[in-house]
């Protein structure tokens, strides 16, 4: 299994632009995660989603901020326009309910504003 | 909802000894915790998860320990090496599928 895959791996971008982050979950799973990883902060979740269906984004700090499950296998996190502050790694896992819930991540998006 | 913290930020180990990672959890109705290892530039990685019904489990060269009376879990890991330099999370549900996530604690292991 390739396990979940995150694209741009590294992405820098002024402030005010558009950034989209890309995520293919492992195949079959039906939970998808997009986490929100600062030194300050540590681990956030920012929003969940059960067979492409948003279930909580109460952690998705600002309008700024949407995500998007068009189907099982493609989610984006979209930031517009972006702050320097939204500066992190960015993860996304997924997990099957019915195996222990254990939650796998991909490599994550370290995403810079300047 | 759940809250999760580490006793220590920072932990430092000769090659060789024992390590033992520390978390503590708020609620004691949680029923299934996971460990995770990060190293530098990477996702974190499952190390060991382990239930409710149970107060040990073992892996390889690693053993979780879980204290539901005093809500706190442990990491043991045996013979550590080198390789084992990582920063450690450990999670706990909060609702739903919806886990959170401890501190962490960074690992170094000394030659």
């Amino acid at each position: 299994d390739a396990g979940v895959i995150q694209s741009p791996r590294h992405e820098v971008t002024e402030m005010g632009q558009e950034v989209t982050l890309r995520c293919k979950p492992i195949s079959g799973h039906d939970y998808l995660f997009w986490y929100r990883q600062t030194m300050m902060r540590g681990l956030e979740l920012l929003i969940y989603f059960n067979n492409n269906v948003p279930i909580d984004d109460s952690g998705m700090p600002e309008d700024r901020f949407s995500a998007k499950m068009p189907n099982a296998s493609f989610s984006t996190l979209k930031i517009q326009p972006s702050e320097p502050r939204d500066s992190a790694v960015y993860f996304c896992a997924s997990s099957l309910a019915d195996v222990g819930n254990t939650i796998y991540f991909g490599e994550g998006s370290w995403l810079t504003v300047v | 909802g759940e809250s999760v913290g580490l006793h220590l930020p920072t932990l430092s180990v000769q090659e060789g000894d024992n390590s033992i990672i520390n978390c503590a959890y708020s609620n004691s109705a949680s029923d299934y915790f996971i460990w995770y290892k990060q190293e530098s530039g990477k996702g974190p990685q499952f190390i060991i998860d382990i239930r409710s019904n149970m107060d040990k489990r073992q892996g390889q060269r690693v053993t979780v320990l879980l204290n539901k009376t005093v809500k706190h879990l442990s990491l043991q890991i045996a013979a550590t090496q080198p390789g084992d330099s990582a920063v450690y999370f450990c999670a706990a549900p909060n609702y739903g599928q919806n886990f959170v996530f401890g501190p962490g604690t960074r690992l170094s292991v000394l030659p």
